[in-house]
């Protein structure tokens, strides 16, 4: 069974810019989270979506969105990038009826200058 | 709210040495307790995990970790460390709510196994 997939690995854009993060979960997993991590803030929740629905949502601002396709494959979108995105960005699917646990992906390292 | 509470920063230890790594949590619903590694640019993975039935859980890697439902604590436990295990070690608290679940992560525990 492939992982779950994310893309690009790496990622360098200026501030003010827009990027994109994909993540392809693990087939058959419904439920998909996405993750900021940085070294002073540690992992912090961003949104989950489940069956094409943002089910849970951190707080983060406006700028951070996302979406899921009817295949499960979510997108995560930050606009108006700020020197303080500089993250890894995790994405995490799961089997949601059974949360017995979370498949990450092996990251995006976005780097904002 | 949930919060999860990892006590330790920065773990050093000797290898062939034990080594605990601490975690508390608060809730005030029943919780799912995990833990996970990250290797130096990669993802999570999951070491063991708490669902229900035995406090005492074995993960993979040697790793086990031990629910005490009193003090609220998933202390990870690892008898003798190796070289390899340096990485960072995240406890998680996982609840169901009306959106499905929600799991929230401690800050890490940086773990460093010194020859």
């Amino acid at each position: 069974k492939a992982g779950v997939t994310q893309t690009p690995r790496y990622l360098i854009k200026t501030r003010g810019q827009q990027v994109t993060l994909s993540c392809s979960p693990i087939s058959g997993h419904r439920s998909v989270s996405w993750y900021q991590q940085t070294p002073g803030q540690g992992l912090q929740f961003l949104f989950e979506y489940f069956s094409e629905t943002q089910r849970n949502k951190g707080n983060f601002p406006g700028r951070f969105s996302g979406r899921q396709f009817s295949n499960s494959r979510s997108e995560m979108n930050v606009s108006t990038l700020e020197l303080g995105d500089s993250a890894l960005y995790l994405c995490a699917s799961s089997d949601s009826s059974l949360n017995t646990e979370a498949f990450f992906g092996q990251g995006t390292r976005l780097t904002v200058v | 709210a949930q919060s999860v509470t990892q006590l330790d920063s920065q773990v050093p230890v000797f290898e062939e040495a034990p080594v605990e790594l601490r975690c508390n949590y608060s809730s005030s619903v029943s919780v799912y307790l995990f833990w996970y590694v990250q290797y130096p640019n990669q993802g999570l993975q999951l070491l063991l995990k708490y669902l229900s039935g035995s406090t005492l859980v074995k993960g993979i890697n040697g790793f086990e970790a031990e629910f005490n439902k009193s003090q609220t604590s998933f202390h990870l436990r690892k008898p003798s460390v190796h070289i390899s295990d340096t990485a960072e070690y995240f406890c998680a608290v996982s609840v169901r709510n009306t959106g499905g679940f929600k799991t929230i992560f401690g800050a890490g525990t940086r773990l460093f196994v010194k020859a």
